[in-house]
């Protein structure tokens, strides 16, 4: 089946500093990615979609300046949070839609997740 | 947009019992589908059910696109199964929505 890696799948860093999380797939071409947060024993809460090649659109109350998305290819996305501080700790998921070789549905792939914690 | 809503929002279950989870949405949708979500986080896809009915193993899904609704059996609940149910729709060209989960715990 078609696969999305995540890197880091955790990560603990300093109020202030920004943190990069790479969003892969790995044997499909993603006409599309998308990214999720998810807080403790709450649902999954679409972030933004983006496109390759062209700007994300992100989701309102979501501040892009904060949540840097970019889709250099159909198969890496990666997203920046910037200045973090202890509220964007969160679990974070990756999505990733496209036609799989074997399967007829459009469908979306989920990545593993990363574990951010801000101190 | 389109609306989710799952029930039960909590089941504690005694193992080898059977359940049925409920999904409601508020549109048409292209697809659905039913998640697992482990106690890392990773999202295990159960099923892909737009509409009929499917089984794999001691699971089943049925989705009735009509009436807006599917359903999740699980049969003979083992404690593996604990875990978060998420349904997802898809309606449109518009990303998974997700549903608020239900929170399943099989004890021995």
């Amino acid at each position: 089946g078609a696969v999305v890696s995540q890197h880091p799948s955790r990560v603990i860093c300093k109020s202030g500093t920004s943190v990069k999380i790479e969003c892969r797939s790995l044997d499909f071409q993603a006409t599309t990615m998308f990214w999720y947060r998810q807080f403790p024993k709450q649902s999954l809460m679409l972030m933004a979609t983006s496109n390759e090649g062209s700007k994300a659109t992100y989701e309102q109350g979501v501040e892009k300046d904060k949540f840097l998305i970019n889709h250099a290819s159909l198969t890496l996305s990666t997203l920046t949070v910037t200045s973090a501080h202890p509220e964007d700790s969160s679990f974070y998921i990756c999505s990733a839609r496209g036609l799989v070789p074997g399967l007829v549905t459009d469908t979306q792939y989920f990545g593993p997740g990363t574990r951010l914690t801000v101190l | 947009g389109i609306q989710v809503e799952q029930s039960p929002p909590d089941l504690i279950l005694q193992e080898g019992a059977n359940s049925t989870l409920r999904c409601n949405f508020s549109d048409s949708v292209n697809n659905l589908q039913w998640f697992h979500q482990n106690p890392w986080g990773q999202l295990i896809n159960l099923f892909y059910i737009p509409s009929g009915t499917k089984q794999n193993g001691r699971l089943s899904a049925t989705t009735v696109a009509t009436e807006r609704y599917s359903l999740l059996y699980i049969s003979s609940s083992q404690t593996t199964d604990s875990g978060v149910y998420f349904c997802a729709v898809l309606s449109g060209n518009t990303p998974l929505v997700f549903g608020k989960g239900t929170r399943l715990s099989v004890i021995a």
